[in-house]
Formats: C-alpha cells, sequence, structure tokens
C-alpha cells in the first residue's frame, strides 16, 4: 500500500544547530507540503512543492528551506533552530482534487 | 486570500448526543475534504465533496456541501466516544495545488 512516512518521529536538538527532517512518499504524487501545527493556530504551510526541483515558501517559511530531487523526498531543513520552531511538523502529499495524505508527523523541541 | 472559518472551536458533549461542525468561506473550492486527527497521529482523510449541494454519509457521519460550494457541515449522529478529536475541513481548487485548512474543531464525546 502506498504511505507516507517521516523521520525521526521525535527529535530534541539546541539552539543554533542544523536539523533535516526527512518525508518519503510512494503516492507517486507530485505535490508535496510541509506544516507545522501548534495550540492555537491549526495547521500553518512552510513549504511546498509542485513537483521535481520545485520549491515555494509557504506563509511561515522563515528559517526554513526544502529541496526536491526526486518524487518521493521532500525534506526540511532548519537551518539554525530556535526554540520558536519547536512545534510538530507534518509532511503531505495531494491527489489532483487536493486530498492530502500525511505522514504520522515529527515532534521538535528546540532547547 | 482563501480562508475557511470553521465553528465550533471547541465541543463537549455526552455520548448519544448530536452534533454539527459547520466550515464556511467567502471563496469558492472545487473540492472540500474533511479530516479528522487524533493525538499523536496526522490528519486522516474521512470524505470529499466536490458538487454544490452533495451530501455524503459515513456510517453516524453526514457531510454536506454547500450549493454556492463555499461552505461545508459535518453532522455526527448518536456521537460516540470514539469519536473524539480534532476535525479539520479544508478546501482544495482545481488540480490540487494547495490546500486552505481551517483551524479545526476539537471535539470530546464523555461516556
Amino acid at each position: 500500500d502506498a504511505e507516507i512516512t517521516q523521520s525521526p518521529r521525535h527529535k530534541i536538538t539546541e539552539t543554533g544547530r542544523q536539523v533535516t527532517l526527512a518525508c518519503h512518499q510512494t503516492w507517486n504524487h507530485n505535490n508535496m507540503f510541509w506544516y507545522r501545527q501548534d495550540l492555537g493556530h491549526g495547521l500553518r504551510l512552510i513549504h511546498y512543492s509542485y513537483g521535481v526541483q520545485d520549491t515555494n515558501k509557504g506563509e511561515v517559511s522563515d528559517g526554513y528551506s526544502v529541496s526536491r530531487s526526486n518524487t518521493e523526498d521532500l525534506p526540511l531543513t532548519l537551518e539554525s533552530a530556535a526554540s520558536s520552531q519547536t512545534s510538530v511538523y507534518f509532511c503531505a502529499s495531494n491527489s489532483d482534487r487536493g486530498e492530502q495524505f500525511f505522514g504520522p508527523g515529527t515532534r521538535l523541541t528546540v532547547l | 486570500t482563501q480562508l475557511l472559518e470553521q465553528s465550533p472551536q471547541f465541543l463537549s458533549i455526552q455520548e448519544g448526543e448530536n452534533l454539527t461542525v459547520y466550515c464556511n468561506s467567502s471563496s469558492v473550492f472545487s473540492s472540500l475534504q474533511w479530516y479528522r486527527q487524533e493525538p499523536g497521529e496526522g490528519p486522516v482523510l474521512l470524505v470529499t465533496v466536490v458538487t454544490g449541494g452533495e451530501v455524503k454519509k459515513l456510517k453516524r457521519l453526514t457531510f454536506q456541501f454547500g450549493d454556492a460550494r463555499k461552505d461545508s457541515s459535518l453532522h455526527i449522529t448518536a456521537a460516540q466516544p470514539g469519536d473524539t478529536g480534532l476535525y479539520l475541513c479544508a478546501g482544495a481548487n482545481t488540480g490540487g495545488f494547495k490546500t486552505i485548512f481551517g483551524a479545526g474543531t476539537r471535539l470530546f464525546v464523555k461516556a
């Protein structure tokens, strides 16, 4: 069965360190997305990609970057982690009808 | 900017009660989805509605898309503790490029 996976599931890091969160999907979807979810803010879009070599900024992109070298993967990098980036991060891919398929999430804590 | 407003934000009810969650926008969407999210997991797609006036049923859950494709509702009949979770509505446009999420309705069903 097709799926979308994220790793790690939990990560604790220190302020200033570079962190990369992995996302891998086997749906063969062109569109992939990264969100963060915080209490009181719902799901907020960080970055998204409509295909290989395409990346776009979402509403909360500062401090984050993504790259898309193949269809299956969209890693999210925090260049210099800040405490404000402590959150739960979800990766998703979507069908042509906009139906989103989410990964299980990565809980990131920045100390 | 397209926005989706969900109401209520929080709902605590007794087992067996009925409830309705609303999702409203001033924008027209090609399709609208409803997701349910349980603690520690990613949102899971429940249903997609694409035609104005469309009604879909999923066991005790009834979903309706407004005639103008700007709003939707989720009605749960005889709620059960297993229905507890965060319910998210989301609107998408043709091609599935970027999905707009509502802030969610957190439902708690007491036994």
